[in-house]
Parts: structure tokens; C-alpha cells; sequence
């Protein structure tokens, strides 16, 4: 079975410190995971996906997660953030088992970012 | 922009009544998903439609279901509704081929069941 565990649900933040948001998979397969973010008000957004290449995925907005097979961990990092980075932001795991790539989200990490 | 839209945007119902709600996808997806995602928490898999047929779905009863048209557009319909099904609920678009996961999120409709 898949499933997500995302470590904090709310993280702080000043404007121009460094982001870490922290996410822990459980696959029975090779996983595809995502890095997911939504805006008030707003759709999902993809900002980034792991599919078994580059174990540094690198994606929008200044954003990278890292691939740890070891420790099943895919954290969320930026170097600086910026008040636009405020928002919900949701790891995401494919279920590639049945074929139908369905997504489990983790229960979601709210970024506040402080001026 | 993802290019998928959704509508209503806002929809109030009472407990009991049915409805339908309806979400265009990307030219030449064919391959659409539905997701409800209740007030802080994640979105949840409800099922998933390729080429008009359901062909995957999570652990929703019955009475929620769904359609695909040739069209690339698609519904949700739920009956008999509850108050917990109070919800934002998202459709995500894709192209079914080998390497291509990414899913695209309409907006969303925010259903309230009183």
C-alpha cells in the first residue's frame, strides 16, 4: 500500500530563511512522488515530481526535494522564502500497483512566512 | 492555468438531495480523476475515468459515481447526500501514456450540505 506521512502540519518561517517541509513514503513499489502546493482560494499546483531518475528533483519557484531511498524521505527545501511561497503544500505518492496512478496525499504542511 | 475548469464553483445542498458536478479537462486527456478534500485535509482518491470507463477507485460507497464523455469533460454525481459530504471536490486531468503522471487539478467545487 502507499501513503505519506508529512512530519509538520504547520511551519514558520522569515521571509529570506531557508524552507524545509519534511515528508516520509511507505511503497511497496518503486514510488512516483510529488511535491503538490495550493493557494487560498486556488487549484493544485505541481511543483515537482520524482519518477526513478535524478534523485534531486529540481522544480518551480526555486524549489527541490531529494529522493532518499534509505530513509523513505522526500523533504521539500528552498534556499530563501518569499512571502508568495505562503501556502498548503501536499506530498503525494503514486500508486503505479494497479496501474491507474491514483495520488495519495499526506494530510498537508501550511507554510506561513513571516515579513 | 492547468487548463481544466470546473464548475459550479460554490454549491449549497440539503441532506438527501443529489448533484452533479462538472469538470473540463485538457484537449486530449483521457484520463480523469475526482478527489474530495474536506476542510484541512488532504484530497482523497474517489475514482478515475479512462476513456469512459471507470478503471480505478477508492473507498467511496456507491452513490458517489461518475461519467466521462468523448469530449474531454466529465461528472460527479452524488446521491442521497450527507452532512459529511461537505467538501471541496477536485478533478485532475491526464494523457494515460508511459511516463506521463503528472496530473492536472481544476480549481475545484466547494459543496455544502446542510
Amino acid at each position: 500500500a502507499q501513503s505519506v506521512t508529512q512530519l509538520d502540519s504547520h511551519v514558520s518561517v522569515s521571509e529570506g530563511t531557508p524552507v524545509l517541509l519534511r515528508c516520509n513514503y511507505s511503497s511497496s513499489y518503486s514510488p512516483s512522488l510529488f511535491w503538490y502546493v495550493q493557494h487560498p482560494n486556488k487549484g493544485l499546483q505541481l511543483l515537482l515530481k520524482y519518477t526513478s531518475a535524478a534523485t534531486l528533483v529540481k522544480g518551480i519557484n526555486g524549489f527541490e526535494a531529494e529522493f532518499k531511498k534509505s530513509e523513505t524521505s522526500f523533504h521539500l527545501t528552498k534556499p530563501s522564502a518569499h512571502m508568495s511561497d505562503a501556502a498548503e503544500y501536499f506530498c503525494v505518492v503514486s500508486d503505479r500497483q494497479t496501474g491507474a496512478n491514483n495520488l495519495f496525499f499526506g494530510t498537508g504542511t501550511r507554510l506561513t512566512v513571516i515579513p | 492555468e492547468t487548463g481544466v475548469t470546473q464548475s459550479p464553483t460554490h454549491l449549497i445542498k440539503t441532506r438527501g438531495q443529489q448533484v452533479t458536478l462538472r469538470c473540463s479537462s485538457q484537449s486530449g486527456h483521457n484520463t480523469v480523476s475526482w478527489y474530495q478534500q474536506a476542510l484541512g485535509q488532504g484530497p482523497q482518491f474517489i475514482f478515475q475515468y479512462y476513456r469512459e470507463e471507470e478503471n480505478g477507485r477508492g473507498n467511496f460507497p456507491p452513490r458517489f459515481s461518475g461519467l466521462q464523455f468523448p469530449n474531454y469533460s466529465s461528472e460527479l454525481n452524488v446521491n442521497a447526500l450527507e452532512l459529511d459530504d461537505s467538501a471541496l471536490y477536485l478533478c485532475a486531468s491526464r494523457w494515460a501514456a508511459s511516463g506521463q503522471e503528472t496530473q492536472y487539478f481544476g480549481p475545484g467545487t466547494r459543496l455544502l450540505v446542510l
